[in-house]
């Protein structure tokens, strides 16, 4: 158990719908990022927040947004979904100092099919 | 941010060692080297972490060069529970620009009986 803690684990939903991925780092973590895994395919780098402000983007469509709550979990919100969504969505949450310089959390993911 | 380049499949037998190389030719000062093990539909694991010379843990040891342009993850005596994909990941240590983490292709393992 990474600690990572993401809902729902499965989602079903139909073309240009609109879905809330949810994602609680571990405990203290301040920075949570988010991929996407597309069947067969790497991990594609969408978004990274740290206590609450939007650090980096990575390849992220304008459909998508997250945001970072106070309480440090985050929501990665996909709309007018496409076949092409469908997909894994992992979140990872990473520590916030000291000796660790590179250690990402994941969660189990979220796997998105859009019908 | 360092590119990193590593084989895209590697093949092997249970009780062999395996050694899978990642490039990072343009690794800066402050990067360090995290390696991951991803099996189907999980999130990937954290295996081990280095910035030079060698890092032993239970499961891996990670071998870095003087130059640092490249990395071998060894991971001894594998079985067919090692079938995975496996990430190197180069990333700046606190204090630098470690927002985008971004994973490689990945080699993918396939251990045989």
């Amino acid at each position: 158990d990474s600690g990572v803690t993401q809902t729902p684990k499965h989602l079903i939903t139909a073309t240009g719908q609109r879905v809330t991925l949810r994602c609680s780092p571990r405990s203290g973590d301040l920075s949570v990022y988010w991929y996407q895994q597309s069947l067969d395919q790497g991990l594609q780098f969408l978004i990274h927040y740290y206590n609450g402000e939007e650090r980096a983007k990575g390849n992220i469509l304008e459909r998508f947004s997250a945001q970072q709550f106070p309480d440090l979990h985050s929501e990665l919100n996909l709309s007018s979904l496409e076949l092409g969504d469908s997909a894994l969505y992992f979140c990872a949450s990473r520590a916030s100092g000291g000796a660790n310089t590179g250690e990402l959390f994941f969660g189990e993911g979220s796997r998105l099919t859009v019908l | 941010l360092a590119k990193t380049t590593q084989p895209i499949s590697m093949d092997s037998y249970e009780g062999q060692e395996v050694n899978i190389t990642c490039s990072h030719n343009n690794i800066a000062t402050n990067d360090y080297i995290t390696w991951y093990q991803q099996f189907p539909s999980q999130g990937p694991r954290f295996i081990i972490q280095g910035y030079k010379t060698k890092v032993t843990n239970e499961v891996a040891s990670l071998f870095i060069p003087a130059d640092r342009k490249s990395s071998t993850l060894s991971l001894p005596r594998v079985s067919l529970s090692d079938t995975a994909v496996y990430y190197c990941l180069v990333a700046v240590g606190y204090g630098g620009a470690t927002n985008k983490l971004i994973f490689g292709t990945g080699t993918l393992l396939a251990v045989q009986p």
